[in-house]
């Protein structure tokens, strides 16, 4: 079947440019998560939606980034007024439920000039 | 704050050698823990998880990880490694809130 899919795989664009960044979670998947994997980083978590409970932000680095889950299943992350620390490998999961395996995305390679 | 700790950001090891890749967690509730493996331009895939029950958790492709609840640690093994083992992995822990917190990966390099 079909795994988490993102959009667009890669993404070039200059300091100050708002981007976004779009995933398609597996169909029946109530969780979906954003983490963004940068160089000295490692992974960090900073979205996570789950049915329709209000999603928890707290990873959120700033707030330039927002994202919103459409009818429980597409989600779109965008970063506002990006800033060249912004450039990573934007990574989104999903589970079926909670505390179960995340399925990850191919992610999104951003790039801020 | 739960913490994951990875000390060895690389490990080379020979093809056929044993191989251990140490992860340490920090939390003040029970937790359960995770490996993911990134091979070379792929994406993150799971490889192993403990939730409850044994302490020692086996993957399909010979690798096992054991909670220690004393130790705090969640350490990866493998008895005899192989070329197609090189990638990264990550450890990572999660508690009731369900968000993944994740060590900075070890890279094993396997060489022939």
């Amino acid at each position: 079947g079909a795994g988490v899919s993102q959009s667009p795989s890669n993404k070039v664009t200059e300091k100050g440019k708002d981007v976004e960044l779009r995933c398609d979670p597996i169909s029946g998947h109530t969780a979906l998560y954003w983490y963004r994997q940068s160089l000295g980083q490692g992974l960090e978590f900073l979205i996570y939606f789950q049915g329709n409970s209000a999603p928890d932000k707290s990873g959120l680095p700033s707030d330039r980034f927002s994202a919103e889950r459409t009818g429980g299943s597409v989600s779109t992350l965008t970063i506002q007024r990006t800033q060249q620390e912004d450039s990573a490998v934007y990574l989104c999961a999903s589970s079926i439920q909670r505390v179960e395996t995340q399925y990850f995305g191919p992610g999104t390679r951003l790039l801020v000039l | 704050a739960q913490s994951v700790t990875q000390l060895d950001s690389q490990v080379p090891v020979f093809e056929e050698a044993p191989v251990e890749l140490r992860c340490n967690y920090s939390s003040s509730v029970s937790v359960y823990l995770f490996w993911y493996v990134q091979y070379p331009n792929q994406g993150l895939q799971l490889l192993l998880k403990y939730l409850s029950g044994s302490t020692l958790v086996e993957s399909i492709n010979g690798f096992e990880a054991e909670f220690n609840k004393s130790q705090t640690s969640f350490h990866l093994r493998k008895p005899s490694v192989h070329i197609s083992d090189t990638a990264e992995y990550f450890c990572a822990v999660s508690d009731n809130t369900d968000k993944l917190i994740f060590g900075t990966g070890t890279r094993l390099q396997v060489f022939p």
